[in-house]
């Protein structure tokens, strides 16, 4: 099955500094690939996706790479604030619309970001 | 529309009792996931369902836990008998298939933090 490793585990950045978090899949047939956003008691929040017809993605502060090559792909935020720590998940699947296979996702360990100030 | 809903929000009993955690998806969500988060597995995916039929449920730890989803609005997680290891936040999340290219988002509900003792 799907094997996703995500790393660093805990990350410090000074506020208005960049974070990159990288993640790795090892099933060449994984096409779809969300992060989750996950604060304190609180549930996983999705907060950009990308598939695997794109090389990357933008939303404002955040965006993520992926290249299928090395079957690796990134978060990158920008001008890090407060209220961006958190602990970020990436994940892979087979997204369900190309084989039926029900976009069952296989997680990363998660990075917990620390914005200090 | 509410989102995913999970009840109850927090479950404590004894070892050897039976809990059952309750789900709603979101309207019109054909998908529908069960997770178990803990700090040492991280987010696991236990069983998922498509239109209310169980497709994987690989990630069951045993057969002390069962799932149902008798319709489209409803499912259930149990466990029976409970043991302290089962401790977690259990998550159940939902998503729309929509082929060709599906949507593959993952909506979370709230969870629902287990301790059995």
């Amino acid at each position: 099955g799907e094997n996703v490793e995500q790393h660093p585990s805990t990350l410090s950045v000074q506020e208005g500094d960049s974070a990159v978090i990288k993640c790795t899949y090892s099933d060449s047939a994984s096409n779809y690939f969300p992060w989750y956003k996950q604060e304190l008691g609180k549930r996983p929040q999705l907060i950009i996706d990308i598939r695997s017809n794109v090389g990357e993605k933008k939303d404002q502060r955040i965006a993520v790479t992926l290249n299928k090559t090395a079957k690796h792909f990134s978060l990158h935020i920008t001008e890090t604030q407060p209220e961006d720590s958190a602990v970020y998940f990436c994940a892979a699947s087979i997204g369900q619309g190309l084989t039926g296979g029900g976009n069952k996702l296989t997680f990363g360990t998660g990075t917990q970001l620390k914005v200090e100030l | 529309d509410a989102g995913v809903i999970q009840s109850p929000r927090h479950e404590v009993t004894e070892m050897g009792q039976e809990v059952t955690l309750r789900c709603k998806p979101i309207s019109g969500h054909d998908y529908l996931f069960w997770y178990r988060q803990t700090m040492m597995r991280g987010l696991e995916l236990l069983i998922y369902f498509n239109n209310n039929v169980p497709i994987d449920d690989s990630g069951m730890p045993e057969d002390r836990f069962s799932a149902k989803m008798p319709n489209a609005s409803f499912s259930t997680l149990k466990i029976q008998p409970s043991e302290p290891r089962d401790s977690a936040v259990y998550f159940c999340a939902s998503s729309l298939g929509a082929p060709p290219t599906g949507t593959d988002t993952q909506y979370f509900g709230p969870g629902t933090r287990l301790t059995v003792l």
